[in-house]
């Protein structure tokens, strides 16, 4: 079956922009996780969504991020006022259910200029 | 909080050589332990897991025992291919009320040369 997808791939924006990042999980998936890795550096956690709602979001670096799963499948998430800092891969994963293997999708590669 | 240390690559190694990729971890706790592999232009993949200790995980000819007198979990294959080039992650995620959340490495570049 479909694995996660990421859209977009990469995504080049200015400093000071708002740029969404978009997570299809594989269907049936209840739970989805969004992960931040930087440069020579491992993924690093930012927030878990168990169906519609933020489980756990307290890997969010600050509140210019915001992410939404408002049917409890696609996830968003946003990046208001992008710094040069932000600038990294953002991977999205999901399992059936929390404690279960989480499946990563290829990652959006954000560069912020 | 919770750490996980891997040995620094990049390591390069010839085909059909021992590989042995270091990692220790720091979590309160009994957590789960994994590998995770990412070839060149793909996703993350899971390779192996253990979840207690003394449990050896185990997949494609790699292996990696949880040992949780010394906090380790280090990845090893007899006989390493070509097409074994990769990142390695090592990874934990604790149990109880956190046991959705993985912890990496900061990733081993493994090249393997014919």
């Amino acid at each position: 079956g479909a694995g996660v997808s990421q859209t977009p791939s990469n995504k080049v924006t200015e400093k000071g922009k708002y740029v969404e990042l978009r997570c299809d999980p594989i269907s049936g998936h209840t739970a989805l996780y969004w992960y931040r890795q930087s440069l020579g550096q491992g993924p690093e956690f930012l927030i878990y969504f168990q169906g519609t709602g933020a489980a756990d979001d307290s890997g969010l670096p600050n509140d210019r991020f915001f992410a939404v799963r408002p049917e409890g499948s696609v996830s968003t998430l946003k990046i208001q006022r992008t710094e040069r800092g932000d600038s990294a891969v953002y991977l999205c994963a999901s399992s059936r259910m929390r404690q279960e293997t989480q499946y990563f999708g290829p990652g959006t590669r954000l560069l912020v200029l | 909080g919770d750490s996980v240390t891997q040995m620094e690559g990049p390591v390069t190694l010839s085909e059909e050589a021992f590989l042995t990729i270091n990692c220790t971890y720091t979590a309160t706790g009994y957590p789960s332990l994994f590998w995770y592999v990412q070839y060149p232009g793909e996703g993350l993949q899971l390779l192996l897991k253990a979840t207690k200790a003394d449990d050896k995980g185990s997949n494609k000819g790699f292996e990696a025992t949880y040992r949780k007198e010394t906090t380790s979990f280090h990845l090893e294959k007899g006989s390493v291919q070509v097409s074994d080039s990769a990142v390695y992650f090592c990874a934990l995620r604790k149990g109880g009320g956190s046991n959705y959340k993985l912890t990496f490495g900061k990733g081993t570049l493994l090249t393997v040369n014919p």
